[in-house]
């Protein structure tokens, strides 16, 4: 069954340095990959996507995504976090079927930003 | 454009009591999706409409469901609430125009179950 496993429950960085969050997805075929930021109280905001192409994928606020297809991973990375990265994010892949593409989503990881 | 919009953002009900969570989405968008999100459960992936249709359910009972009007805004509706129901309850909108379109999603409706 496809499913998406985000190791890291919690993490914790201090303002200014490097972000990596893991994500591992179950999928037998090309996935469509996503990365969600949520807020709290607030709704899922679309991070970056990769569906095809450049492995690669850049993403708003500074985020970056790599898609590995060898590690069936698709980690989320940003050179220097700031304190307003605080929040929970979410990977998720798109599982296409009737013209529609369902998200199946890890359970989150919740970033904590120390000043 | 406005974004989504999901009225009420809060809700608080008793078991045995049904509920109806309403869902705009963006302007010329005609797929609508219901999640619900619990912290136990994560984000779980309810249904979703295109057209006044229901394309695709998740695993939910059928005390869930839902309807999408003409102008592409959607309702989902809870009957006999059980307390495992407290969620919060997020919409997501998409063209679905091409299969790689995104899905935007509104600010979500929290349902306490009392």
């Amino acid at each position: 069954a496809q499913s998406v496993t985000q190791p890291d429950i919690h993490i914790t960085v201090s303002e200014g340095a490097s972000l990596e969050l893991r994500c591992n997805y179950s999928y037998g075929a090309t996935p469509y990959l996503f990365w969600y930021v949520q807020s709290p109280g607030q709704g899922l905001q679309l991070l970056l996507k990769y569906f095809s192409g450049d492995t690669l994928v850049q993403g708003i606020k500074g985020f970056e995504a790599e898609f590995k297809r060898s590690q069936s991973s698709f980690n989320l990375r940003k050179p220097s976090v700031h304190w307003s990265d605080a929040a929970e994010y979410f990977c998720a892949v798109g599982l296409f079927s009737g013209g529609y593409n369902k998200l199946i989503f890890g359970a989150g990881t919740r970033l904590a930003v120390h000043p | 454009k406005a974004g989504v919009t999901q009225t009420p953002r809060y809700l608080i009900k008793t078991r045995g009591q049904q509920v109806t969570l309403s869902c705009s989405p963006i302007s010329g968008h005609r797929s609508v999706s219901w999640y619900q999100q619990t912290p136990g459960q994560g984000l779980q992936f309810l249904f979703e409409y295109f057209s006044e249709t229901q394309r695709n359910k998740g695993n939910f009972p059928g005390r869930f469901s839902g309807r999408q009007f003409s102008n592409s805004r959607s309702e989902m509706n809870v009957s006999t609430l059980e307390l495992g129901d407290s969620a919060l309850y997020l919409c997501a909108s998409s063209p679905m125009e091409r299969h790689t379109d995104t899905q935007y999603f509104g600010p979500g409706t929290r349902l306490t179950v009392l």
